[in-house]
């Protein structure tokens, strides 16, 4: 099964932009992943699903524009641009493997955006 | 609008027996090709999948958890349950439980959660 890597921490400042990495393991590069943010004290709400061609179907209900994806090779990755206060909020990515009783559903350990 | 709520426990002796049930509202939870899953997440870690069923009583369960791993659902009663035995201090987190679309006739594929739980602390400790 993949493994997801996510770098624990991530800065940027009040209306810059800033791109959020999460890494799949060797041999998993045509794998799609799941974006979802999670706010201070709140639960997770799905973002965006990317693969290697961007955009895997819709975005999340209420994602604004300022949210994109992008994919290559093992990377998936998440940039915000514009950045906001509401966007201080740990993100973390997901993927699916296997199928029937062999089904993995696996995480990376998220990364913490602060705005600075 | 679908709702899921988790109640249970908030805390839970070592060795102990974990249960959460989790009751969906605004929906049923027999609809075709939507599974209910439950997910937790350690004080400051990331999230873990735990395993996810669907209303026939399919399961899927995380590999490093399945030996302790029990969950049921209940449609007369719209809510699906957890049972994680032999709990140690590890196993204290928010737990979540979710619906997603998945595998039916038409699609082999999994779809990302559409609806979450506010999520229940659960802390393990004597």
């Amino acid at each position: 099964q993949p493994v997801l890597t996510q770098p624990p921490s991530a800065s940027a400042s009040l209306g810059a932009s800033v791109t959020l990495t999460c890494t799949l393991s060797s041999g998993y590069s045509n794998y799609k992943v799941d974006w979802y943010q999670q706010r201070p004290g709140k639960g997770p709400r799905f973002v965006m699903r990317v693969g290697t061609g961007g955009i895997v179907g819709s975005k999340g209900d209420g994602i604004p524009d300022r949210f994109s994806v992008l994919g290559s090779g093992l990377n998936r990755y998440l940039t915000i641009k514009n950045i906001q206060e509401e966007d201080e909020s740990d993100y973390h990515c997901g993927a699916d493997h296997g199928s029937g009783s062999n089904f993995v559903w696996v995480f990376g350990g998220g990364t913490k955006l602060t705005v600075l | 609008q679908l709702q899921l709520q988790e109640s249970g426990p908030g805390l839970v002796k070592p060795s102990e027996t974990l249960s959460l049930t989790c009751t969906v509202s605004g929906g049923s939870i027999s609809s075709s090709s939507y599974y209910w899953g439950w997910i937790r997440q350690p004080p400051g870690k990331g999230l873990e999948w735990i395993g996810s069923i669907y209303y026939s009583g399919s399961t899927y369960y995380n590999p490093s958890l399945k030996s302790r791993v029990t969950i049921s659902v209940d449609t007369s009663k719209n809510q699906f349950s957890l049972k994680l035995s032999s709990v140690t201090a590890a196993d204290t987190a928010v737990y979540y439980c979710a619906r997603r679309r998945g595998p039916s006739a038409y699609s082999s594929s999994w779809y990302p959660v559409d609806y979450w739980g506010q999520g229940t602390l659960v802390t393990v400790s004597s």
